[in-house]
């Protein structure tokens, strides 16, 4: 089993639409969670950080930690066509000086 | 500000030729990373370096040695490239461990035929 599972998608959602992104972990060491966005071609770049559990807000944008299930969400309100990427997350816990990311999964916001 | 620069961006090697991937960031971050990604793959990590001086291997070190040639610079090299090393790589850096924002280059595009 890997440390972390993020369904690959494609998601495909007309403009204007609520985006719910998930992932699940197994190592409940992890603390710090991470989501990054990437378009096609680019590297990855931080989109939201979460430290611990509870909700972080930043725009559009809503990252939320339930450590208890060990399951992490990403929000996107009013999605647009931009928004269209492959959003991956990421964790780092514990004693190594890892940051392990999800497969990420590809977004299409349709005009 | 550069930020990441891997070199090169692209390359086609042959079966069981050598090569180095370059990486190099100039934000005085201390740690360095090198990951590979594949479809349906995900960023797997290859060999993360803490600080100058220190190397660890990550998932899939095998078939891979690196370098820390000194805080700026961190290097990967293929001794004996295999088709199973074509992948997308990126090289990155933090501040301080994997905590802290990690800032990654613009990726180098490699076919092993």
């Amino acid at each position: 089993q890997k440390e972390v599972e993020q369904d690959p998608g494609p998601l495909s959602v007309p403009e204007g639409a609520i985006v719910s992104l998930n992932c699940t972990y197994s190592n409940s060491a992890f603390q710090y969670f991470m989501w990054y966005r990437q378009y096609s071609r680019k590297g990855p770049e931080l989109l939201m950080y979460t430290y611990s559990s509870g909700n972080k807000e930043d725009g559009r944008f809503t990252a939320q930690v339930d450590k208890s299930s060990k399951y992490i969400s990403l929000f996107i309100r009013d999605s647009q066509p931009s928004d269209s990427a492959t959003y991956l997350c990421a964790m780092h816990g514990g004693a190594t000086n890892k940051l392990i990311f999800g497969t990420g999964t590809l977004l299409a916001v349709q005009p | 500000n550069a930020g990441v620069t891997q070199t090169p961006k692209f390359q086609v090697l042959k079966t069981g030729q050598s090569m180095t991937l370059q990486c190099a960031q100039d934000m005085n971050h201390n740690s360095m990373y090198w990951y590979r990604q594949d479809p349906g793959m995900g960023l797997r990590l290859i060999y993360y370096s803490a600080s100058e001086g220190t190397t660890d291997k990550g998932e899939v070190p095998n078939g891979y040695n690196v370098s820390r040639l000194n805080k700026r610079e961190f290097s990967l090299r293929l001794e004996s490239a295999a088709p199973s090393q074509t992948s997308v790589y990126f090289c990155a850096s933090t501040l301080q461990g994997a905590g802290t924002e990690a800032f990654f280059g613009q990726g180098t595009r490699l076919t092993v035929v």
